[in-house]
């Protein structure tokens, strides 16, 4: 147990839904990131949040926003779903900055659009 | 940009032997970190290994050890008595260490699905 939790562990929508996926940072830590696993484009950084600012954005669609709150948890909201936004979505989180801190990453979100 | 590069999509290995899973990496940054993330049928990712590229050292965990080559930007993992447990899919991933802002984001490979025989 990496001690990030993320809510829920399975969701299936429809094209043109809007769902909210959570995560909970480890205690302590301030950084957040959202990576998409997609079996065509393999895993891929979507947007850093640090002590609830945006720190650096990846490649997340726009109708996809994401905030991280004051108690440090953070929601990414996808919205007009298509079915290729079909992933397992995983949440990370470290204490800091640095090069070195290790990112660690919750079970992730297996979203299913039909 | 930064590019990860993975270029055996599936090894396999008998139990108790050695195995090498190739990566390689392109940056024109000098200070970088390197990491091995191990992903299991349940999903997980798990920290493997990682390597200072200011360090010269190799790194090692256990069994798990790597060679680190900076001016050929090569990054291999080397597993050693290949246990049931270690079939999964490896992925070796780039981390700028940005003194000055900007995003500490992990660059993936696309991953080495590594099976284990008994």
């Amino acid at each position: 147990d990496s001690g990030v939790t993320q809510t829920p562990k399975h969701l299936i929508t429809a094209t043109g839904q809007r769902v909210t996926l959570r995560c909970s940072p480890r205690s302590g830590d301030l950084s957040v990131y959202w990576y998409q696993q997609s079996l065509d484009q393999g895993l891929q950084f979507l947007i850093q949040y640090y002590n609830g600012e945006e720190r650096a954005k990846g490649n997340i669609l726009e109708r996809f926003s994401a905030q991280q709150f004051p108690d440090l948890h953070s929601e990414l909201n996808l919205s007009s779903l298509e079915l290729g936004d079909s992933a397992l979505y995983f949440c990370a989180s470290s204490v800091g900055l640095a090069g070195y801190d290790e990112q660690f990453f919750g079970p992730g979100t297996r979203l299913t659009v039909l | 940009a930064q590019t990860v590069t993975q270029s055996q999509p599936e090894m396999s290995v008998q139990e108790a032997e050695t195995v090498t899973l190739s990566c390689t990496y392109d940056t024109s940054e000098s200070d970088y970190y390197l990491f091995w993330y191990k992903q299991p049928p349940s999903r997980q990712m798990i920290l493997v290994i990682r390597q200072e590229a200011y360090k010269q050292q190799n790194a090692t965990e256990n069994r798990f050890s790597v060679n680190f080559q900076k001016a050929a930007k090569s990054f291999s993992l080397k597993i050693s008595d290949s246990q049931l447990g270690d079939a999964a899919m490896y992925f070796c991933a780039y981390r700028n260490e940005n003194l000055q802002g900007g995003s500490e984001k992990l660059v993936f490979g696309k991953g080495t699905k590594l099976t284990v025989n008994p």
